[in-house]
């Protein structure tokens, strides 16, 4: 079956940019898209069709793809944007996924 | 906006079945699909599958065939997900999400408040 695969956990300091990859055959043919979980919360979307934002969400979250690899990229990051993020896409006969998931700590 | 609003807690026994709704907060469900995305405590988000109140159709992961039912009632107004056979590694906490039928693009933007379910 189709994976999307992330990593565990990413670390930065406040005012860095942090980047989270996932990888996936699907990612080359399918939208990802990237959601924020913060403890005992429902998940937020915040990237959709792979570098779109919803509206509300900041500008210094962004995305981008390359291939099988797409990117959450955060700028600037702030203490309030420590959480965990997934992403998400789907194979061709529409069976979704989420990767693994990534705990970003802000420092 | 129309918001989702999932049942409150469940406590089941092994081998039991459990049914989760998720209201539509005014107005109907019928102009989205609905997905049900679940949460083991501590894991990562695992997708169970979809349901179009409009029409009925459902979609369910490949995991949870046979196991799972994804049903609507006339109004439309609420979807259910309903899980038989329950382990322990079925406890979790329960989502539903939305997104517009004419914009299935733009992912997954309103979600319930969640359903834990704990199999014991």
């Amino acid at each position: 079956s189709s994976e999307l695969t992330q990593p565990p956990s990413v670390s930065v300091s406040p005012g860095q940019t942090a980047r989270i990859t996932c990888s996936g055959d699907e990612l080359a043919k399918q939208f990802a898209y990237w959601y924020q979980q913060r403890p005992g919360q429902a998940p937020m979307l915040v990237i959709y069709k792979d570098i779109e934002r919803p509206s509300g969400v900041p500008e210094r979250f962004s995305g981008s793809s390359s291939g099988t690899t797409v990117t959450l990229t955060i700028s600037g990051v702030q203490a309030e944007d420590e959480a965990d993020f997934y992403c998400q896409s789907a194979d061709s006969d529409g069976n979704w996924m989420f990767g693994g998931g990534t705990k970003l700590t802000v420092l | 906006q129309v918001q989702l609003v999932q049942s409150g807690a469940e406590m089941k026994k092994p081998g039991a079945s459990v049914k989760v709704s998720c209201k539509a907060s005014r107005d109907t469900l019928a102009d989205y699909y609905i997905h049900w995305v679940r949460q083991a405590p501590g894991q990562g988000l695992e997708w169970m599958g979809w349901i179009n109140p409009q029409s009925g159709g459902t979609k369910y992961a490949q995991k949870f065939q046979g196991r799972v039912t994804m049903t609507r009632d006339t109004s439309m107004s609420t979807v259910y997900v309903e899980l038989s056979s329950l382990t322990s590694d079925d406890t979790a906490v329960y989502y539903c999400a939305k997104y517009p039928q004419i914009q299935p693009w733009v992912g997954l933007q309103d979600w319930g408040q969640g359903t834990l379910v704990t199999v014991s």
